[in-house]
């Protein structure tokens, strides 16, 4: 069975600081890859995707991740985070056969002024 | 707003009652899907349409469980006999592309006492 691994659970950095969230899957036949955000209170929104192409790809709110395909891997980064970024953050590499989205346990990124 | 809408927001219930919950997906998306989280926890694929064909169920979904989405529109997820375990946040999200790109709706917070 696909799987997806976050490799932090629980975050906590001060603004300004840069942001690193570790993501590995399993190869289910696609590359399509996504970051999901839920910010307290709110619901799933995707932060960014990747489908082909430049490995490298921005999102929202200045987040970026970078494809490495022979690591299986999609880290989430930001040089520097604000308050407003304090959030639950998902990598959701999607199940090849049926679509659906494998969400691992996701980060808790808590940033204090 | 022309996103994913969910009714109701909120449900509390007595154990062994029956609940429905319903989901508007983005009107031109013919994927929709119903997922499961639980607190700590990423969003479970539980089932998931192609217009008004359920194609797959999670074996999370017990028999207590069915969904419909008749004409291929809204779709309904229904819980009889109601069980404390039940108690978690019931997501759907729609896609209308070959990515799988989804996006999500608010949730059914559900409460079973």
């Amino acid at each position: 069975a696909q799987s997806v691994s976050q490799h932090n659970h629980h975050v906590i950095l001060s603004e300004a600081a840069s942001l690193e969230l570790g993501c590995n899957y399993s190869y289910g036949g696609t590359v399509n890859l996504f970051w999901y955000v839920q910010y307290p209170g709110q619901h799933l929104q995707l932060l960014l995707k990747y489908f082909s192409g430049d490995p490298l790809v921005k999102g929202i709110k200045g987040f970026e991740a970078e494809f490495i395909k022979s690591k299986f891997s999609f880290n989430l980064r930001k040089p520097s985070v604000q308050w407003s970024d304090t959030a639950e953050y998902f990598c959701a590499p999607p199940d090849a056969a049926r679509g659906a989205l494998i969400f691992g346990k996701g980060t808790t990124l808590s940033v204090s002024s | 707003d022309t996103g994913v809408s969910q009714d109701p927001r909120h449900k509390i219930t007595k154990r062994g009652q029956n609940v429905t919950f319903r989901c508007d997906p983005i009107s031109e998306h013919n994927r929709l899907y119903w997922y499961r989280q639980t607190l700590g926890q990423g969003p479970e694929f539980l089932t998931y349409f192609q217009n008004e064909a359920q194609l797959e169920k999670s074996r999370l979904l017990s028999d207590r469980f069915s969904a419909e989405r008749p004409k291929g529109s809204f779709s309904t997820l229904e819980i009889q006999r109601t069980e404390q375990g039940d108690s978690a946040m019931y997501l759907c999200a729609s896609d209308g592309g070959a990515r799988y790109e989804q996006f999500f709706g608010p949730g059914t917070r559900l409460t079973v006492l």
